[in-house]
């Protein structure tokens, strides 16, 4: 069964520091990869998405994930963080080429920005 | 903009009392899923439709029900809740064509006393 670990459960960090949130994935073949962020009461928004080809994607808000096979990794990068990024951000998983079929998800990673 | 929209976004019932949550979307997406989110937890699937084909996932209460008059529209109906059922629910849609893309509402906040 497929299975994602988000193994940071809450990071800190400062205004314009990087950031690297941390994602690795259990599935029989190279599924479809992607990032949601959630802000307080709100639904999850897409933040990119990895299906083939070029193993860095960028994404919406600056934001840029690495996927990386040998790892079963999919990390979540962004160069400086602004306060606005505080949020939940959720890796998940899908089966690729079977768009009927239902995301699994992290249980997330909390990130707060200090001013 | 097309978008999927929740109602109502905050809802308390009492325990027992039968509660509906309802999704409703303008991208005419084949595909609609029900999320259960508790606090701090990842978004859990309760069941999708495809079309008017309806998939249960194998751990989802019975007490949960849901139905899809049609392509615009989802209802999540909770029978009878009890204090776990205490939750986010998140209506999600997505095109089924292969790509697997989510969109998701903005959620239901349902709190049961």
């Amino acid at each position: 069964a497929q299975s994602v670990t988000q193994p940071d459960i809450h990071i800190t960090v400062s205004e314009g520091a990087s950031l690297e949130l941390r994602c690795n994935y259990s599935y029989g073949a190279t599924p479809y990869l992607f990032w949601y962020v959630q802000s307080p009461g709100q639904g999850l928004q897409l933040l990119l998405k990895y299906f083939s080809g070029d193993t860095l994607v960028q994404g919406i808000k600056g934001f840029e994930a690495e996927f990386k096979r040998s790892q079963s990794s999919f990390n979540l990068r962004k160069p400086s963080v602004h306060w606005s990024d505080a949020a939940e951000y959720f890796c998940a998983v899908g089966p690729p080429d079977t768009g009927r079929r239902a995301l699994t998800f992290g249980s997330g990673t909390r990130l707060q920005v200090q001013p | 903009d097309a978008m999927v929209i929740q109602n109502p976004r905050y809802q308390v019932t009492q325990f027992g009392k039968p509660v509906t949550l309802s999704c409703s979307q303008t991208l005419n997406h084949n595909v609609m899923y029900w999320y259960q989110q508790k606090s701090s937890q990842a978004p859990k699937l309760l069941f999708h439709y495809y079309d008017k084909d309806f998939n249960n996932e194998a751990d989802t209460p019975d007490n949960f029900q849901s139905r899809r008059p049609n392509t615009s529209f989802c209802f999540l109906d909770i029978r009878s809740p009890g204090l776990g059922d205490a939750a986010m629910y998140l209506c999600a849609t997505s095109a089924g064509d292969g790509a697997n893309v989510l969109t998701f509402g903005a959620g239901s906040r349902l709190t049961v006393l």
